[in-house]
């Protein structure tokens, strides 16, 4: 079946301090991936995706992820988080033939100071 | 340029009545997406299509939702009648094509009592 996990329901960082937010997925065809941010009352907002090419992508608001397909992971980092950064995180799954994404259960971040 | 609106952006009515949300996607937007976003969980979609043709409905339950997009642009996704269950953000999104990015409206919030 297809489908992608995020283990960690809700993480608190220091602000400064690093993030990962993990995301595992399974899908069997070749997987487009996704990393979303959606704050309090607000609609999602794609913070960096993967299609294919160089597995270590960059994306919006200093954040980047890293697709280890032997892992069938794709964890979301940001070296030093900042108090904005508090919000819900979702993980998705898609493919090239552009069926709807595949989320994850989402991850709550919190940011103490 | 305008992103996604959806309205209203809350409605609460009771179990058994109906309710209507609307959508108008981005200019220009071939395809639009309907979420159902359950709290706690992330988004699923419930119909997506492709112009005014439906691509995929399969997670759509048709013996009481309903969604339609005459003439391609906007579109109307109803409830009739309503159950507890129901109670979720329901997140409208539109891609260029199928195969392009989503972009996400800010959600309607629907609570049945």
């Amino acid at each position: 079946a297809q489908s992608v996990t995020q283990p960690d329901i809700h993480i608190t960082v220091s602000e400064g301090a690093s993030l990962e937010l993990r995301c595992n997925y399974s899908y069997g065809a070749t997987p487009y991936l996704f990393w979303y941010v959606q704050s309090p009352g607000q609609g999602l907002q794609l913070l960096l995706k993967y299609f294919s090419g160089d597995t270590l992508v960059q994306g919006i608001k200093g954040f980047e992820a890293e697709f280890k397909r032997s892992q069938s992971s794709f964890n979301l980092r940001k070296p030093s988080v900042h108090w904005s950064d508090a919000a819900e995180y979702f993980c998705a799954v898609g493919n090239q033939a552009g069926t709807a994404l595949i989320f994850g259960k989402g991850t709550t971040l919190s940011v103490s100071s | 340029e305008a992103g996604v609106a959806q309205s209203p952006r809350y409605k609460i009515i009771e179990k058994r009545q109906s309710v209507a949300f609307w959508c108008n996607p981005i200019s220009g937007h071939a395809t639009l997406y309907w979420y159902q976003q359950i709290l706690g969980q992330g988004p699923k979609l419930l119909i997506q299509f492709q112009n005014n043709g439906v691509v995929d409905d399969s997670q759509l339950p048709k013996d009481r939702f309903s969604a339609e997009r005459l003439k391609g642009v906007d579109s109307t996704l109803k409830i009739q009648p309503a159950k507890l269950e129901d109670s979720a953000v329901y997140l409208c999104a539109s891609s260029l094509d199928i195969q392009g990015e989503q972009y996400f409206g800010p959600g309607t919030r629907l609570t049945v009592t």
